[in-house]
């Protein structure tokens, strides 16, 4: 159980292209779902906190007019990189957890984004 | 704020014992978590600590001692598919990991 899904899991674009990333949770409702980016030997950073039907929490220092997030059901979030440029190039993690805060995260397999 | 320190990293010899230290400093306490993650992954979740003392699952154990602030995550009989980044994390008003410890299994 707990299986979260990510699509897609690699892709390369151009500067200047905006980049879309689905996470889905499959086999159960996901109240709270959280985007994390990591650099090359890194930890991961928190993104943003999406729950679902509202608007996402951003954390400090995250654009929220460059990565838009949508928590549009119970199953998915998506995020949307806008005119991604080179330095936007990592690795998206989406987690999914049933409940409020305290509950388990699980992750995604992740997305590697390179924008050349 | 939220400060976890572990060790960068560690290696140890095939079928040994490897002990992972993490000490943290919060605002608020919820709970600390260990993930493993294999390089170009995704972690994964290994244990969840909330109350002191020890939580054992297999081959891995997990400690916590809330009023120290500390943490370690051991790993029995180590195999080579063992070698990964463990990640610690505290969930304070948030979850916040630390930087990863490298573990390296030599045979």
């Amino acid at each position: 159980g707990a299986v979260v899904s990510q699509h897609p899991s690699r892709v390369i674009c151009k500067s200047g292209t905006s980049v879309k990333i689905e996470c889905r949770s499959l086999d159960f409702q996901a109240t709270t779902m959280f985007w994390y980016r990591q650099f090359p030997k890194q930890s991961l950073m928190l993104m943003a906190t999406s729950n679902e039907g509202s608007k996402a929490t951003y954390e400090q220092g995250v654009e929220k007019d460059k990565f838009l997030i949508n928590h549009a059901s119970l199953t998915l979030s998506t995020l949307t990189v806008a005119s991604a440029h080179p330095e936007d190039s990592s690795f998206y993690i989406c987690s999914a957890s049933s409940g409020p805060g305290t509950d388990t995260q699980y992750f995604g397999p992740g997305t590697r984004l390179t924008v050349l | 704020g939220q400060n976890i320190d572990q060790p960068t990293e560690m290696t140890a010899t095939e079928g040994a014992i490897v002990q992972i230290n993490c000490t943290y400093q919060t605002s608020g306490f919820n709970g600390l978590f260990w993930y493993q993650q294999h390089a170009g992954e995704a972690p994964t979740f290994l244990s969840y600590n909330v109350l002191d003392g020890l939580e054992e699952k297999g081959r891995f154990s997990s400690f916590l001692s809330r009023s120290k602030g500390y943490s370690y995550l051991l790993l029995k009989e180590l195999q080579m598919k063992d070698s990964a980044s463990y990640l610690c994390a505290v969930r304070g008003e948030k979850l916040s990991f630390g930087a990863g410890t490298t573990v390296t299994v030599r045979a």
